[in-house]
């Protein structure tokens, strides 16, 4: 089981709210991402980090935004959360072994 | 440009059966392939990978894939599909800078 975790792992949200989805990984891997999937469908990459103060946007449009602070910290916020923003939205991380290990995921509902 | 696809949306076997779950690809240079699996409410956990070497890879719970460089396939098997195997496979590409494509995902069926 890798060293990834998300909090929380269920949110319900009204419209408007600002959150923050929380990914911390203890393996000390420089690369992390962020995707997106819809219930038992495919994972659409949205934002990813090579390091320190490195972000870049995915292959699917975001409104969210992220930061990269510290090493094993990757969070991602929702300024103004909107029912199209109802997903689940899944944190991982690789080390270079090629292979990127998954935390449990966030499944986010805005009302 | 770089892609993975499945072709079926779902999969049913019967217990002790063997299985087959099955990816196409197309990449530009020498392909890296994997396979995820992801249980309900779960992230998804990695299976197996092919970067180099035997054509035959082995992975967790018993599983094995086949790289065949002339079909552009990368099949996930089981001899003895198990009830507990039932869940949501991917297959997945990389690409530069250690991104990854997924492909829409096959379900897996064990029939007791």
């Amino acid at each position: 089981e890798a060293d990834i975790y998300q909090t929380p792992r269920y949110l319900v949200i009204g419209t408007g709210k600002k959150i923050t989805l929380e990914c911390s990984q203890t393996m000390g891997h420089d690369k992390m991402y962020w995707y997106q999937q819809d219930p038992g469908m495919e994972l659409h990459l949205i934002h990813y980090s090579y390091g320190v103060n490195s972000t870049e946007k995915g292959d699917l449009s975001s409104e969210s935004t992220v930061s990269r602070i510290r090493t094993e910290h990757f969070p991602l916020t929702l300024e103004s959360a909107r029912p199209s923003h109802t997903s689940q939205y899944l944190c991982a991380s690789t080390g270079g072994s090629y292979e990127q290990y998954f935390g449990p995921g966030t499944r986010l509902t805005v009302t | 440009a770089q892609s993975v696809a499945q072709p079926e949306d779902q999969v049913n076997v019967a217990e002790g059966n063997p299985l087959t779950v099955k990816c196409t690809y197309s990449v530009s240079g020498n392909p890296y392939l994997f396979w995820y699996v992801q249980y309900p409410n779960r992230g998804l956990q990695f299976l197996l990978k092919y970067i180099t070497g035997d054509n035959l890879v082995k992975g967790s719970y018993g599983f094995e894939a086949e790289f065949n460089k002339s079909q552009t396939s990368f099949h996930l098997k089981k001899p003895s599909a198990l009830v507990s195997d039932s869940a949501l496979y991917f297959c997945a590409v990389g690409y530069r800078d250690d991104k990854i494509i997924f492909g829409k995902g096959t379900r897996l069926h064990i029939l007791p």
